[in-house]
């Protein structure tokens, strides 16, 4: 799997909007771009995907570069329920890969 | 509710002893994923199974196994246990196919502490 990279840690406040990065520069062509996020104590759990169109679900937006290289999360009002670690990852549509998570990034929500 | 369910969510043993956990994945999911979590750790991949076969192997020391049975669901055996075994376990499901695009589905984890 092709590796991504996130900043360690971010901070917010309370219902401001919270822009996550993530560079996936050796992307190909069939990877799409998973969001997932570890609540304390929890398993993680999906947030959001895309291949190359930006996306939005209830919990949040994906925007996606147009070359593919990069991505953001983005958290339209932060809660103090979204402090958590935000995994990006790529995943192809096919049986078998390893799915790597990387370190994540920690969000600290401040009220 | 994640619809994937692992027992059993504590096990205390101790060191040289060895345990099984159990995974079920969503009704309808093949393939299955383990991974481990250690204190203040990321998530480390340790296998996936796909329909019973084994797909692709992460950093799965040789004292672990895994297999997935018929009915899908998954074991992960841990044997000769060592204190820095000690993590969080953690299975995961997710469906392929033309028409997905594979999100995984985890289950709330199997805490092992061994003394």
């Amino acid at each position: 799997d092709a590796k991504t990279t996130q900043p360690n840690s971010m901070e917010s406040n309370e219902e401001e909007p919270v822009h996550l990065p993530c560079n996936h520069s050796t992307i190909s062509g069939t990877d799409y771009i998973h969001w997932y996020r570890q609540l304390p104590s929890q398993g993680p759990e999906y947030v959001i995907h895309g291949l190359t169109s930006n996306v939005n679900n209830r919990m949040a937006s994906l925007a996606i570069a147009e070359d593919r290289k990069s991505s953001t999360l983005i958290l339209h009002r932060a809660t103090l329920r979204d402090a958590a670690v935000y995994y990006c990852i790529l995943r192809a549509n096919t049986g078998g890969f390893k799915t790597i998570f990387g370190a994540g990034t920690r969000l600290f929500v401040k009220a | 509710d994640s619809g994937v369910t692992q027992t059993p969510k504590h096990l205390i043993t101790a060191t040289g002893q060895r345990v099984t956990l159990r995974c079920s994945p969503r009704s309808g999911d093949l393939s299955v994923y383990w991974y481990q979590q250690s204190l203040d750790q990321g998530l480390q991949f340790l296998i996936q199974y796909y329909n019973g076969e084994e797909r692709a192997k992460g950093n799965i020391l040789e004292r672990f196994s895994a297999q997935q049975f018929p009915d899908l669901h998954s074991e992960l055996n841990l044997s000769s246990l060592e204190l820095g075994d000690s993590a969080l376990y953690f299975c995961a499901s997710s469906s392929h196919g033309t028409l997905t695009t594979g999100e995984l589905f985890f289950g709330e984890g199997s805490r092992l502490t061994v003394l």
